[in-house]
């Protein structure tokens, strides 16, 4: 498939290490926001989400940190696996306006076995 | 989450001539969206698309370039018109309801020769 995010910052970690992918974003009005995981060919996929009245959210394997003073969001992944392997996307939606998604630049990260 | 179908899921296209993209969610839902990501970039929102009503065009977006459809609560249809080199991207949809969360469809990758 097509690749995606060529030119995009990469995080390359060993099999079974923990992974922290980093989002800062821009809107300080923005209440809701997701973690996306993008693989080669396909659409994003939906992985964790956050509300702004939270600072932590734990799924399976995965935790999201919202720091709102800094504006500042971070993913991390627990014991990572080559299935891991992809491009990572964080987005948000502000507070008022139309409720569609504004999309960082996203981060690829390469897990090595 | 919904199931989301995109058709076609790609295509190479001459420039000057017209693509419509058609996508199908297995139910209803509230909010349908739009958007492209070019090579190696991030997701850019082009509209959202309303039912029953104009879509909604976002900075850089307009009508006549991108016309939008909507007859129902579970399809929505892209056109991208006079196609040229530079609307080579995927074009992906998304659907979202009244959490705010979103699910992106597979994604039609377009290469405009």
């Amino acid at each position: 498939g097509e690749s995606v995010g060529l030119h995009l910052p990469t995080l390359s970690v060993q099999e079974g290490d923990n992974s922290i992918i980093n989002c800062a974003y821009s809107n300080s009005a923005s209440d809701y926001f997701i973690w996306y995981k993008q693989e080669s060919g396909k659409g994003p996929q939906f992985i964790i989400d956050i509300r702004s009245n939270m600072d932590k959210r734990q799924g399976q394997r995965v935790t999201v940190l919202l720091n709102k003073t800094v504006k500042h969001l971070s993913l991390q992944i627990a014991a990572t696996q080559p299935g891991d392997s992809a491009v990572y996307f964080c987005a948000e939606i502000p507070l008022t306006g139309r409720r569609a998604l504004t999309f960082g630049s996203g981060t690829r990260l390469q897990v090595q076995p | 989450s919904a199931v989301i179908s995109q058709k076609p899921s790609r295509d190479i296209c001459q420039r000057g001539t017209s693509l419509t993209i058609q996508c199908q969610v297995d139910s209803q839902v509230t909010m349908m969206f739009w958007y492209r990501q070019q090579p190696g970039q991030s997701l850019t929102l082009i509209a959202t698309a309303n039912q029953g009503s104009e879509a909604t065009y976002e900075s850089g977006f307009v009508i006549d370039k991108f016309p939008i459809s909507r007859p129902n609560l579970t399809f929505s249809t892209l056109t991208v018109s006079n196609m040229s080199p530079e609307d080579s991207s995927i074009y992906l949809c998304s659907v979202g309801g009244f959490t705010d969360t979103q699910y992106f469809g597979p994604g039609t990758r377009l290469t405009v020769l």
